[in-house]
């Protein structure tokens, strides 16, 4: 089945470092979604990007699909405290209505 | 904020008893889901809902599981028999353009 591979699982940077995770599927995909879990709560939605190559940005968060559709990359400039939590991707295969396949998520935590 | 409405927030069982777990989608979404999240692990697919029948499932959406919308808006997951394994943070959500989820239902199998 199709699997979606995210990479690191736990990253630990110092305020003010930058942060990167990487998500890669077994297949092209239609989209990708990125979503923070905050400790204790929800995947709350982030982005979603579907055009090959897609760069998108959202103040210090840089979204990317690659060309071929089958890989993405998060990157966080100058982290804060307020970005702790963990990070997924999700690869949608085709429309809306199939399954939204989630990565194993990134937990970052920054210290101060 | 649209938002999905999940009940009860907590929910603790005795193996082997049945679990109703409900949720209310945004109203104007058709495409509906429920995950399971058992902790500290990722967020996994169990099955998806379009124009009130399954649409797709997992491998772990076994013949204990079962999903209905009774209404036009409840959405419910039903857990036949619960197993300890089934103790998980399960996570409705509801699609238009993004999928909105819902708080969550913690089920504890005791």
């Amino acid at each position: 089945g199709q699997q979606v591979m995210q990479i690191p699982q736990y990253q630990h940077v110092q305020e003010g470092e930058d942060f990167t995770t990487y998500c890669n599927s077994s297949t092209t995909l239609s989209n990708i979604q990125w979503y923070k879990q905050r400790p204790g709560g929800h995947p709350v939605f982030l982005i979603q990007l579907v055009k090959s190559g897609e760069v998108k940005k959202q103040k210090r968060l840089t979204f990317q699909f690659g060309e071929a559709k089958k890989n993405s990359s998060l990157h966080i400039t100058a982290t804060q405290t307020t970005d702790v939590g963990t990070y997924f991707c999700a690869g949608e295969r085709n429309q809306a209505g199939t399954a939204l396949i989630f990565g194993k998520g990134t937990t970052l935590s920054v210290s101060s | 904020e649209p938002e999905v409405t999940q009940t009860p927030s907590h929910q603790v069982t005795q193996m082997g008893q049945e679990v109703i777990l409900r949720c209310v989608p945004i109203s104007n979404h058709l495409y509906f889901y429920w995950y399971r999240q058992i902790l500290g692990q990722k967020v996994e697919f169990l099955v998806s809902f379009y124009n009130n029948e399954i649409s797709e499932k997992s491998e772990i959406f076994d013949d204990q599981f079962s999903v209905e919308r009774p209404d036009g808006s409840n959405f419910t997951l039903k857990i036949r028999s619960t197993k300890l394994e089934d103790s998980a943070m399960y996570f409705c959500a509801s699609e238009g353009v993004e999928a909105f989820f819902g708080q969550g239902t913690r089920l504890t199998v005791v």
